[in-house]
């Protein structure tokens, strides 16, 4: 079964932190993306990392970036919080086409909080 | 730039029935098509991938069509349960497999026992 992992369920922040938000992939995809999900606008692509050290901004990159040393592995962060960043912070990963199932699978969410 | 939208954005339904979701997507030049189901406060979970190439992809009650020509996808449900109560959404890859995935909204369906 393919697992995408992030490392907090939960997590509560004060204004001017910096956060990190990682994620885990153990299925070797290529891919990796960070969204986040608000009520009333759904999914918004935040980064794009198509290979190691590669991203791509995707459409609300302002106050965040990303980081990616190891392929399995696509860190989001946040380099100083602020309470319109608080929201449902999604991570996903997938296969480039090498005869292989492109499906795009997700982590369980990291509820993000800034107080 | 690529907008998926869906269509409509909340359906409520008695059991038993056969309903029809709707997305449509503005570029045609697309990879691949993918459904999810959401549930409230969960991660996404992946239904059906429909290959650009592809007309349709079918599991279990579930059956997704695919026109890319027109820009537009179905998600099929037939004898629907409560438990099929979830949010859906439909999101489209770029021209390669290395590329952005956009979602539509979601349409919130609601299964009346």
């Amino acid at each position: 079964d393919v697992k995408v992992t992030q490392s907090s369920r939960y997590l509560v922040k004060r204004t001017g932190e910096k956060v990190f938000l990682e994620c885990v992939q153990d299925m070797d995809h290529e891919n990796m993306f960070w969204y986040r999900q608000d009520p009333g606008l759904g999914l918004r692509l935040i980064y794009f990392s198509y290979d190691v050290k590669m991203k791509e901004k995707g459409d609300i990159p302002e106050g965040y970036s990303v980081s990616r040393e190891k392929k399995e592995r696509f860190s989001l962060i946040l380099e100083s919080a602020s309470t319109n960043q608080t929201s449902m912070y999604l991570c996903a990963s997938s296969f480039q086409d090498r005869g292989l199932n492109t499906e795009a699978f997700f982590g369980q969410g990291t509820r993000l909080t800034v107080v | 730039k690529q907008e998926v939208t869906q269509i409509p954005a909340a359906l409520s339904v008695p059991e038993g029935e056969n309903l029809v979701l709707n997305c449509s997507f503005t570029d045609s030049a697309i990879y691949n098509l993918q459904w999810f189901r959401q549930d409230p406060g969960k991660g996404l979970t992946s239904l059906l991938l429909i290959q650009s190439s592809q007309r349709e992809q079918t599991s279990g009650r579930l059956n997704a069509s695919l026109d890319k020509s027109s820009g537009r996808s179905t998600l099929y449900i037939a004898a629907s349960q409560p438990g099929d109560s979830a949010t859906y959404l439909c999101a489209v890859a770029g021209y390669s497999s290395a590329s952005k995935i956009i979602f539509g909204s979601g349409t919130r369906l609601s299964i009346r026992p």
